[in-house]
């Protein structure tokens, strides 16, 4: 099964609304990365979060982590019309190398 | 420019007939990978390379191969194709791990 797993599947929101996408996963992570991917396209690295890292800001993205409830969210604030996509979380094991993708979020964000 | 460069972009093939889909990097990445991505799965990865010689399988390695001779190069290969593999494929690299993964624009193979 899938390490990452996003919440919620699908949302939709107005331009300039804040979405909120969350991620969790089972085990143990060396760092957690988060991903925009447009239909059908190569996947976009927007975020990486390590672990002994609670929040983490790039632009209008902000990136927490709890390691505790094993679990990170993505928030995208003052949405635009541009950011509709698919976003995925990625998680590196203490594995070195393997990393594991959820299943996505789907984001619309209408004019 | 700083890309991963796959080919082909789009496949059909038929059941049984080996092909190899290419990957490489102008980055001197040191690890790259491969993942298969299918509707409501997400992307599995399904083997990845840590440097030059060195490979070891994701999630999902059965039915693949791959290869790491030079650094820029990491092919997937597929001996003998099922339509299960019918999937779109991505490579990807990062100078090593924990940094942000560089995909290439993906590989849509049909088997039929």
């Amino acid at each position: 099964s899938q390490q990452g797993e996003e919440d919620p599947q699908a949302l939709s929101i107005q331009e300039g609304e804040n979405a909120t996408m969350n991620c969790s996963y089972k085990t143990s992570i060396n760092n957690l990365q988060w991903y925009r991917q447009n239909s059908g396209r190569g996947l976009v690295h927007l975020i990486l979060i390590r672990s002994n890292e609670r929040e983490k800001h790039s632009g209008r993205l902000r990136v927490t982590l709890d390691t505790s409830k094993k679990s990170s969210s993505l928030l995208i604030t003052a949405s635009r019309a541009a950011d509709t996509a698919s976003y995925f979380c990625a998680t590196d094991s203490t594995n070195a190398g393997k990393s594991t993708f959820g299943d996505g979020t789907t984001l619309t964000v209408k004019p | 420019e700083a890309q991963v460069t796959q080919n082909p972009r789009y496949l059909i093939t038929v059941t049984g007939k080996k092909l190899t889909v290419t990957c490489s990097q102008n980055m001197n990445h040191e690890y790259m990978s491969w993942y298969r991505q299918d509707p409501g799965l997400g992307l599995r990865q399904i083997y990845y390379s840590m440097n030059v010689e060195v490979t070891d399988k994701g999630d999902v390695p059965e039915g693949y191969k791959v290869s790491r001779k030079e650094k820029r190069n990491f092919p997937l290969i597929l001996e003998s194709p099922s339509p299960n593999q019918t999937s779109l494929y991505f490579c990807a690299s990062s100078f090593h791990t924990p940094y942000g993964y560089t995909f290439g624009s993906g590989t849509r193979l049909t088997v039929v």
